[in-house]
């Protein structure tokens, strides 16, 4: 079985400063993996995912991830941290050999403060 | 790009009522549609897998006579709540993949259905 592990719940950092958003994953053959954000009673918005190819994914609002094989971890940056970043951070993982929905993580809230 | 529209965004109903939540894809056709489940400070929960055309497929645990899902067109899929109790009170949300796109690009997600049962 697939599974996506976010180890913690709550992220905080001053606006203007690098963060990161971890997220390791578990599924049997080759990941897709993907970042997704959502803001207080929303639905999921979609960052970025990895397929294949660059190990470094770039995708909206200047976020970025780094796919990295050996420590099965797709953890999410971005330079410098804006308030308005603040939200709920979720990674999902799809295994390619079949199983066609997405599993996710528990969520990371970020918390960027002024 | 492909947009999902969810409705209504919130609903509070009374104990025993039954309450449909719609999902549309707007500019695109979805063969599949997902039904997730969010409680606060938690994951989203899978709970069916709605298919065009056929009966919806429910994750272990998730009650199919209670969560009625029907996808009879390409556009649509609606989750019903029936007899509705308290415990039900959660953020619904759907995700429709597009059917003219490789499959592991096609999630898009619903804006979510805040459901409080009285």
């Amino acid at each position: 079985a697939q599974s996506v592990a976010q180890p913690e719940d709550q992220v905080n950092v001053a606006e203007g400063n690098p963060l990161t958003v971890k997220c390791t994953y578990s599924v049997s053959g080759n990941p897709y993996l993907f970042w997704y954000v959502q803001y207080p009673n929303r639905g999921l918005q979609f960052l970025l995912k990895y397929i294949t190819g660059d190990n470094l994914v770039k995708g909206s609002y200047g976020f970025e991830a780094e796919f990295n094989k050996s420590q099965t971890s797709f953890h999410l940056k971005k330079p410098s941290a804006l308030v308005s970043d603040s939200a709920l951070y979720f990674c999902a993982v799809r295994d390619i050999s079949g199983y066609s929905t997405l599993t996710f993580g528990k969520g990371t809230m970020l918390l960027v403060s002024p | 790009g492909a947009v999902v529209s969810q409705h209504p965004s919130r609903v509070i109903c009374k104990s025993g009522t039954s309450v449909k939540i719609e999902c549309r894809s707007l500019d695109f056709q979805a063969t599949t549609m997902f039904w997730y489940r969010q409680f606060p400070k938690q994951s989203l929960m899978l709970m069916a897998t709605s298919n065009e055309g056929s009966k919806a497929t429910y994750e272990q645990g998730v009650e199919k006579d209670k969560f009625l899902i029907n996808h009879a067109s390409l556009t649509l899929s609606t989750l019903t709540v029936t007899s509705a109790h308290p415990e039900d009170s959660s953020f619904y949300i759907c995700s429709a993949r597009d059917v003219n796109r490789p499959a592991l690009y096609g999630y898009t997600f619903g804006s979510g259905t805040r459901l409080t049962v009285v």
